[in-house]
């Protein structure tokens, strides 16, 4: 079956540290973006990528990076600069690059705990 | 800029209920708008999407309308049942060819069907 996983589910994270999520799709979608989910704030956009060895900021990226070397692969690091990183961490995909008529699939997320 | 705001924020409602679900948004220029259902702790699961030029989508007990005159969409649920306790999301697409086809989303109404 083709989707989208996500990992870990769950993280914990020392203040301080780097943790890195995983999110791998075998939709042979173009496009790929993170997003973060606060409670009663609704989801945000942290980076998206169009196209391989390409990405672009979204509208909460202090703190965060990613890296685009595979289609199928789209990694986001929480960096210790990130300054309120507990949230639940939501990645997904498109078909479309760039096009607003764009039908995402998202992942089942990730939940980063700060300790 | 496009806002996306749904009412009311949580909802509940016994069983059998039949139930509407409220989004609106700001620029009625709108590519397709969508309906997402949310588990707790739980990934995004796609709905209904209605294009521009559609008035009504319809999946099983649910039906989903929209207005772009007014801004405005609505998610129909009827005969209720507490399997579809869940947070429910609305979003659309944005139209700046620079933020590549992200998806622009309310914070969500949570609803809980009582047995």
């Amino acid at each position: 079956d083709g989707g989208i996983t996500q990992s870990p589910k769950y993280l914990f994270r020392k203040e301080g540290q780097n943790v890195t999520l995983s999110c791998e799709q075998n939709l042979n979608h173009d496009a790929m973006y993170w997003y973060r989910q606060d409670p009663g704030q609704g989801l945000r956009l942290i980076y998206y990528s169009q196209i391989v060895n390409d990405f672009q900021k979204g509208d909460i990226a202090e703190g965060y990076s990613v890296s685009r070397e595979k289609k199928e692969s789209f990694p986001l690091t929480v960096t210790s600069a990130q300054k309120n990183p507990t949230a639940f961490y939501l990645c997904a995909s498109s078909t479309h690059r760039g096009s607003g008529a764009n039908v995402l699939t998202f992942g089942a997320g990730s939940r980063l705990t700060v300790l | 800029k496009q806002e996306v705001t749904q009412i009311p924020a949580a909802l509940s409602v016994p069983e059998g209920e039949n139930l509407v679900l409220n989004c609106s948004f700001t620029d009625s220029a709108i590519y397709n708008l969508q309906w997402f259902r949310q588990d707790p702790g739980k990934g995004l699961t796609s709905l209904l999407l209605i294009q521009s030029s559609q008035r009504e989508q319809t999946s099983g007990r649910l039906n989903a309308s929209l207005d772009k005159s007014s801004g405005r969409s609505t998610l129909y649920i009827a005969a209720s049942q507490p399997g579809d306790s869940a947070t429910y999301l609305c979003a659309v697409p944005s139209r700046v060819p620079s933020q590549g086809g992200k998806l622009i989303f309310g914070q969500g109404t949570e609803l809980s069907v009582k047995p």
